[in-house]
C-alpha cells in the first residue's frame, strides 16, 4: 500500500517568507510526527499528533512554527518569517498506535527545505 | 534531556566484511529502542523496535541486541553487501518522544 508521503520534496525559499510542508500518512494512522534534520544531527522532535490535535509540540522551536492536522490525515507545517537556520530536511511519520515509543514509526522520504 | 550517542560516525567496509556500531542512552525511565536504516534519497525505514533487556531482533544478515540496565545497543551486519550502505539511525524512548542520535554512515566498498 501506499507509504507516508511528503511535498514538496524540495523548497527553496527567501529569509522572511512564509512556507508551507505537507505530510500525507499511511491512511488509517493517527499518530502523525514531524521531525527536523539539521546538517550534521539526527532528527529532532518537533510536534506529535493524535488524532486531529497536537499531543505534544513541545519540540517547536518558536512560535513561527506552527503545525495543523484538521481531518486527521493529511499534516501541515508551516513555518513564518523564515530565517537560514531553519534550513534542514523536515521528516515526517506516521504510527498506527499510540505515543510511539513502542511502535516503529513510517517516515516519509522529507522536504529539503532551504533558506537563502 | 535525553541525550542518544551512536559510534563510529562514520564506517568503511569491504564487501563481505562483519560489521557493528554501537548506540547508548540513558538507562534511566527507558521505554524502548528503535533502529532506522536511511538511504539516501529514501525514507528511514524501521529495522528493530525492542524493549526488553536482552532483547536480541534478526532480520537476514542485520541483527541487534539491547542492554538496558548498562544503556547499550549494538546493531550487527553479517558478510556486509554493497546495497547496506546507508545511515543508521538510533533512537530512545523514555516516556517522551523519540530522541534520535546522530547515526553511523556506513559504506560498503565493493
Amino acid at each position: 500500500g501506499a507509504g507516508v508521503s511528503q511535498t514538496p520534496s524540495n523548497k527553496v525559499t527567501e529569509k522572511g517568507k512564509y512556507v508551507e510542508l505537507r505530510c500525507d500518512p499511511i491512511s488509517g494512522h493517527t499518530a502523525l510526527y514531524w521531525y527536523r534534520q539539521s546538517l550534521g544531527q539526527g532528527p529532532e522532535f518537533l510536534i506529535y499528533f493524535q488524532g486531529t490535535g497536537a499531543a505534544d509540540d513541545s519540540g517547536l522551536p518558536n512560535d513561527r512554527f506552527f503545525a495543523v492536522r484538521p481531518e486527521g490525515s493529511v499534516s501541515t507545517l508551516k513555518i513564518q518569517r523564515t530565517e537560514r537556520g531553519d534550513s534542514a530536511v523536515y521528516l515526517c511519520a506516521s504510527t498506527g498506535g499510540g505515543t510511539g515509543g513502542y511502535n516503529e514509526q513510517f517516515f516519509g522520504p522529507g522536504t529539503r527545505l532551504t533558506v537563502l | 534531556i535525553l541525550n542518544v550517542e551512536q559510534s563510529p560516525q562514520s564506517l568503511h567496509v569491504q564487501e563481505g566484511d562483519s560489521t557493528n556500531f554501537t548506540c547508548s542512552f540513558p538507562s534511566s525511565n527507558f521505554y524502548a529502542l528503535h533502529w532506522y536504516r536511511w538511504e539516501t534519497a529514501k525514507s528511514p525505514e524501521a529495522l528493530f523496535v525492542m524493549t526488553l533487556n536482552g532483547d536480541e531482533k534478526k532480520k537476514g544478515r542485520i541483527s541487534a541486541t539491547l542492554n538496558t540496565k548498562e544503556g547499550y545497543s549494538y546493531l550487527y551486519i553479517k558478510g556486509s553487501q554493497p546495497e547496506d550502505s546507508a545511515t543508521y539511525l538510533c533512537a530512545s524512548s523514555g516516556n517522551t518522544p523519540l530522541v534520535f542520535g546522530k547515526g553511523t554512515r556506513l559504506s560498503v566498498i565493493a
